[in-house]
């Protein structure tokens, strides 16, 4: 089974709209982290905001929050008032704090339209 | 001050020749990875070393081999080189092995290699 799932290859969404990219995961480690990255066209990437699998509160960072529903297992990102800037690909990351290891979803490629 | 570099950025080369691409980490972290991403964007680790010690390879063929001279460096040395290991090679590093969940991953730029 696919650890991470993003089942969006790509989105659409009006600059200055809110957008929700969404994430999937399956683990039965009881700890356990969720990122999001930031890749734009020059590749590098970006880590943007994490949420660990015991914090209460959903994480926000900036514009960007995480939708943390841990009975679904859904971390789903929020970008409020998208920006011509924000268009990139995002990839969605856990990491199981028993193995180490970090897994990454197909990633979502969200471009902001003017 | 760049946290994770990687060099060369970009390398154009032959099939069947060797290549090296060098890593360094100046954040002070444990562990180290090799990613390589495919042309569909696909990240997909190839190697973790947590304090020089080698500790994930993810059934990369033998002709990739990391070495990890201390635990600031990562290097990955790639032997016949192949036209299917065109793709972009991620060095990432992160704190401590274990259970920390807030230790995220820092990527460094990538290295495009094209193999012709």
């Amino acid at each position: 089974a696919q650890k991470i799932t993003q089942t969006q290859p790509g989105m659409f969404v009006q600059e200055k709209e809110a957008v929700t990219l969404d994430c999937t995961y399956d683990t039965s480690d009881p700890s356990y982290g969720l990122f999001w990255y930031k890749q734009p066209s020059s590749g590098e990437m970006i880590f943007l905001i994490y949420q660990g699998s015991y914090d209460q509160q959903n994480a926000t960072e900036g514009r960007y929050s995480l939708n943390f529903q841990k009975a679904r297992k859904s971390a789903n990102l929020v970008i409020s008032a998208s920006q011509l800037g924000d268009s990139a690909m995002y990839f969605c990351a856990m990491r199981e704090d028993n193995f180490n290891k970090f897994y990454f979803g197909s990633g979502t490629k969200l471009n902001v339209k003017p | 001050d760049t946290a994770v570099s990687q060099t060369p950025k970009y390398l154009v080369t032959q099939m069947g020749n060797d290549k090296s691409i060098k890593c360094e980490q100046n954040l002070g972290h444990d562990t180290m990875y090799w990613y390589k991403q495919d042309s569909k964007k696909f990240l997909k680790i190839m190697f973790s070393y947590n304090n020089k010690e080698l500790i994930i390879n993810e059934t990369v063929p033998n002709r990739f081999s990391p070495k990890s001279p201390d635990k600031a460096h990562l290097n990955l040395h790639i032997n016949s080189l192949e036209l299917g290991d065109s793709a972009v090679y991620f060095c990432a590093s992160s704190q401590a092995l274990g259970a920390v969940s807030g230790n995220t991953i820092y990527f460094g730029e990538g290295s495009w290699l094209t193999v012709v």
